[in-house]
């Protein structure tokens, strides 16, 4: 079975800082991973994602992960953080090897506060 | 330009009315999915299609009921409203194969009094 965790319910980070939320997932093949935030009141919007390839990957807004497949991890980081940074972001993922019949799964959330 | 809509963005409705939350995509994505999401906290999927005439319930259990007549719209009714369906619903599409990630519209805050 698939399952993703954010182990923090929120992270608290002052600005200019560097900021990580962390990610664990767990498939029984190869995962596609992903990273969407969201701001109040509103729908998520796509960060990053990680297919194959290079596993530092880079995102918008000045976002990067880094996929560890020995720790199964996929922790999202920004060497300096902003005030407008601040939101509750998600983890997601699917096995690659069963792309055809199941949704992406979501973590929890993690509610990231970055302070002036 | 390729986008998902939903509307209404907000509504307020009196208890035991019917209503349908309205979720469009221009991209041509064969996959849908409506979200049930309280305000800061995890998703969870109540309905998703994987084409016309395709439907399927999700992990959360609800009362709510789609439709995917056409690819590019999956409506969610509710034939009669209660409180307990006070919540944020979001809508999203993805491509059929699987290194794509899905596109959230800006979701309905649906309150039910």
């Amino acid at each position: 079975a698939q399952s993703v965790a954010q182990p923090e319910d929120q992270v608290n980070v002052a600005e200019g800082n560097p900021l990580t939320v962390k990610c664990t997932y767990s498939v029984s093949g190869n995962p596609y991973l992903f990273w969407y935030v969201q701001y109040p009141n509103r729908g998520l919007q796509f960060l990053l994602k990680y297919i194959t390839g290079d596993n530092l990957v880079k995102g918008s807004y000045g976002f990067e992960a880094e996929f560890n497949k020995s720790q199964t991890s996929f922790h999202l980081k920004k060497p300096s953080a902003l005030v407008s940074d601040s939101a509750l972001y998600f983890c997601a993922v699917r096995d690659r090897a069963n792309q055809a019949g199941t949704a992406l799964i979501f973590g929890k959330g993690t509610t990231l506060s970055v302070s002036s | 330009e390729a986008d998902i809509y939903q509307t209404p963005r907000y509504l307020v409705i009196g208890t035991g009315k019917k209503i349908t939350l309205e979720c469009s995509q221009t991209m041509g994505h064969d996959k849908m999915y409506w979200y049930q999401q309280d305000p800061g906290m995890e998703l969870h999927l109540i309905h998703y299609s994987y084409g016309v005439n395709s439907t399927e319930k999700g992990d959360l259990s609800s009362e709510s009921t789609v439709s995917r007549i056409r690819t590019e719209h999956f409506p969610l009714t509710l034939e009669s409203a209660r409180p307990s369906h006070t919540s944020q619903y979001l809508c999203a599409s993805s491509e059929s194969q699987g290194n794509y990630g899905y596109t959230f519209g800006s979701g309905t805050r649906l309150t039910v009094v």
